[in-house]
């Protein structure tokens, strides 16, 4: 059973849209969360981290729910070029990093 | 900046030959990893390097074999090419104290 579960989407969403994604974890230790974004046939890049409470960065909210096991970003005022696949990441251990299969966002004008 | 640099970008084997996949980071990190990406099965470990003269197993280690062959380097090597493990291979990196990692290119690997 995979320790990170995201919905695979596709997301459709009109240009300047808001759009959300969840992502939940089994791991209650989990300590470090991130999001990442990867383009189609790219290599994955670091979106943002995730803070217990919460953060932003322009358009790009996350999330952080402990007691639910879950974590959000919300994209607002959506663009074109925010199309790709978004990868919820959690770092139980330290070492190893558990990627989430990833939800794909396309952005129609 | 260089960043993670990993070669050969693409590569076509026949089943049963073998090739290394090679992996360099310039950033000084302790930390290395090769995945594997396939369609609806997301991003998997392989292997990973806590530190340079360890590795360990990840999720699904079978068939390959990783050498941390100093702080830079971190080669994967297929011993037996089979077709199940045609793929995209991502090394990446990161800092011990950050556990934010850093992915190259891809490396693109069909076995027929």
């Amino acid at each position: 059973r995979k320790e990170v579960e995201q919905d695979p989407g596709p997301f459709n969403v009109p240009e300047g849209a808001t759009v959300a994604f969840n992502c939940t974890y089994s791991n209650s230790a989990s300590q470090s969360f991130f999001w990442y974004r990867q383009d189609c046939r790219k290599e994955p890049k670091l979106l943002m981290s995730v803070y217990s409470s919460g953060n932003e960065d322009g358009r790009f909210t996350a999330q952080l729910n402990r007691a639910s096991q879950y974590i959000s970003l919300l994209i607002r005022d959506s663009k074109l070029s925010d199309s790709a696949t978004y990868l919820c990441v959690v770092d139980p251990r330290g070492y190893a990093l558990n990627f989430g299969k990833g939800t794909s966002l396309l952005v129609t004008p | 900046n260089a960043g993670v640099t990993q070669t050969p970008k693409f590569q076509v084997l026949k089943t049963g030959q073998s090739m290394t996949l090679q992996c360099a980071q310039d950033m000084n990190h302790n930390s290395m990893y090769w995945y594997r990406q396939d369609p609806g099965m997301g991003l998997r470990l392989i292997y990973y390097s806590a530190s340079e003269g360890t590795t360990d197993k990840g999720e699904v280690p079978n068939g390959y074999n990783v050498s941390r062959l100093n702080k830079r380097e971190f080669s994967l090597r297929l011993e037996s090419a089979a077709p199940s493990q045609t793929s995209v291979y991502f090394c990446a990196s990161s800092a011990s104290d950050t556990n934010t990692i850093y992915f190259g290119e891809g490396s693109w690997l069909t076995v027929v």
